[in-house]
């Protein structure tokens, strides 16, 4: 079985770019979730989509994030202007249910996100 | 304003013992609870949850206990293998936002052979 599947993997760009993040959920799951994990604030949740419409966007850090889910099978989280702060690596994760025990959230590998 | 601590950065264990990992919450209204464990250079996976309608819940190696009076829950490995060595990370929701996972910090667990 696929799982969720993130592009790139690697993103390295200077500040002021615009960075675009990918997500593929897994087939089927219903919820979709970005989130940011870095060394001060750990893993935090950005925002979270619910048969494609945002739920929670309290995440977000500030308009320079936006994130959209065109369809059921796709995602992205994009970043304009990028600064040097949103250096981080960003994880996509899909779920049939929310977030409790029964239906847990499977996560992609990430992607390495590098503003210079 | 952490809602899941993990006060513990890292742990070390022997290989063949056990591995208690600790995790502290604030909130009484979470219902959930769940642990992930964490490989370099990949995202977490699901290792095992608890309601907070139980106070233990066991998977083969892994028992999850939670205390809902002290808002602490624990993870108990046993026994302890070297693949084990990860970064675990205890997270927490509630009923009203189920999509919301509240993540602690993590703990890195070395398992030594």
């Amino acid at each position: 079985d696929a799982g969720v599947i993130q592009s790139p993997r690697h993103e390295v760009t200077e500040m002021g770019q615009e960075v675009t993040l990918r997500c593929k959920p897994i087939s089927g799951h219903d919820y979709l979730f970005w989130y940011r994990q870095t060394m001060m604030r750990g893993l935090e949740l950005l925002i979270y989509f619910n048969n494609n419409v945002p739920i929670d966007d309290s995440g977000m850090p500030e308009d320079r994030f936006s994130a959209k889910m065109p369809n059921a099978s796709f995602s992205t989280l994009k970043i304009q202007p990028s600064e040097p702060r949103d250096s981080a690596v960003y994880f996509c994760a899909s779920s049939l249910e929310g977030a409790n025990g029964n239906q847990p959230q499977h996560f992609g590998d990430g992607t390495r996100l590098s503003i210079l | 304003d952490q809602q899941v601590k993990q006060n513990s950065p890292s742990l070390s264990v022997q290989e063949g013992r056990i591995s208690i990992l600790n995790c502290d919450y604030t909130n009484s209204m979470f219902d959930y609870f769940l642990w992930y464990k964490k490989y370099p250079a990949e995202g977490p996976t699901f290792l095992i949850s608890i309601s907070s309608i139980k106070d233990k819940n066991e998977d083969g190696r892994f028992t999850v206990f939670l205390n809902k009076s002290a808002k602490h829950l624990s993870l108990h490995i046993v026994p302890s293998q070297p693949g084990d060595s990860a970064v675990y990370f205890c997270a927490a929701s509630t009923r009203s936002n189920t999509g919301k996972l509240i993540f602690g910090q993590g703990t890195t667990l070395q398992v030594k052979p």
